[in-house]
């Protein structure tokens, strides 16, 4: 098993430009989230989804778009960056929630920069 | 709104100390609380999660409790390990649902040999 994997790992970006982050999963996982992570501010959640086909805002959605087409697939779009979103985001799944579920499985971030 | 804090930011200990990491929460009413480890450049690992029912956790050298009438919860390693470098994050759950994780900003340890 891969885990969690994360698509691309660095990018930079010249404001207004778009782009999408595209998180794998291959555990058969029904909850799927993005964060970001800056410094100072610690890990804050942008959006998440609890199944396929459904989106829901998590606490900093603005400025992000997300898709869940694929169980396995989680995609966070911007549309049009800003440099307040340069951080380092991170994806994560977990099989879902009660129990044990409930732990959350990490990919490796993906470094953004928007000049 | 719930808010989580670790005190302190960071630590400094010379091999084989035993650690307590102090992580505290304003809201009682949390679904579970999770113990995370990051290591430089990477991304977050789960070591314990506590449900809101249970009092402690373990796996191998570490412990964590949970005490949510005071809101605090402790991470407990034991023995520690130069490889036991990293941030450590505290994250809880509300009621209703683990899908909203509020997480500290972490506590970086630092175990020297």
């Amino acid at each position: 098993n891969a885990g969690v994997t994360q698509t691309p790992k660095f990018r930079v970006l010249k404001t207004g430009q778009s782009m999408t982050l595209l998180c794998a999963q291959d555990m058969n996982h029904e909850y799927m989230y993005w964060y970001r992570q800056d410094p100072g501010m610690g890990l804050r959640l942008i959006h998440y989804s609890v199944g396929e086909g459904t989106t829901a805002k998590g606490e900093v959605p603005d400025g992000y778009n997300v898709s869940r087409l694929k169980k396995q697939n989680f995609l966070l779009g911007l549309e049009s960056a800003a440099p307040s979103q340069t951080s380092v985001y991170f994806c994560a799944s977990s099989l879902r929630s009660g129990g044990g579920a409930d732990t959350q499985y990490f990919g490796p971030g993906t470094r953004l920069t928007v000049l | 709104k719930q808010e989580v804090t670790q005190i302190p930011a960071a630590l400094s200990v010379p091999e084989g100390e035993n650690l307590v990491l102090n992580c505290s929460f304003t809201d009682s009413a949390i679904y579970n609380l999770q113990w995370f480890r990051q290591d430089p450049g990477k991304g977050l690992t789960s070591l314990l999660l506590i449900q809101s029912s249970q009092r402690e956790q373990t796996s191998g050298r570490l412990n964590a409790s949970l005490d949510k009438s005071s809101g605090r919860s402790t991470l407990y390693i034991a023995a520690s390990q130069p490889g036991d470098s990293a941030t450590y994050l505290c994250a809880v759950a509300a009621q209703g649902g683990s899908e909203k994780l509020v997480f500290g900003k972490g506590m970086k340890l630092t175990v020297n040999p």
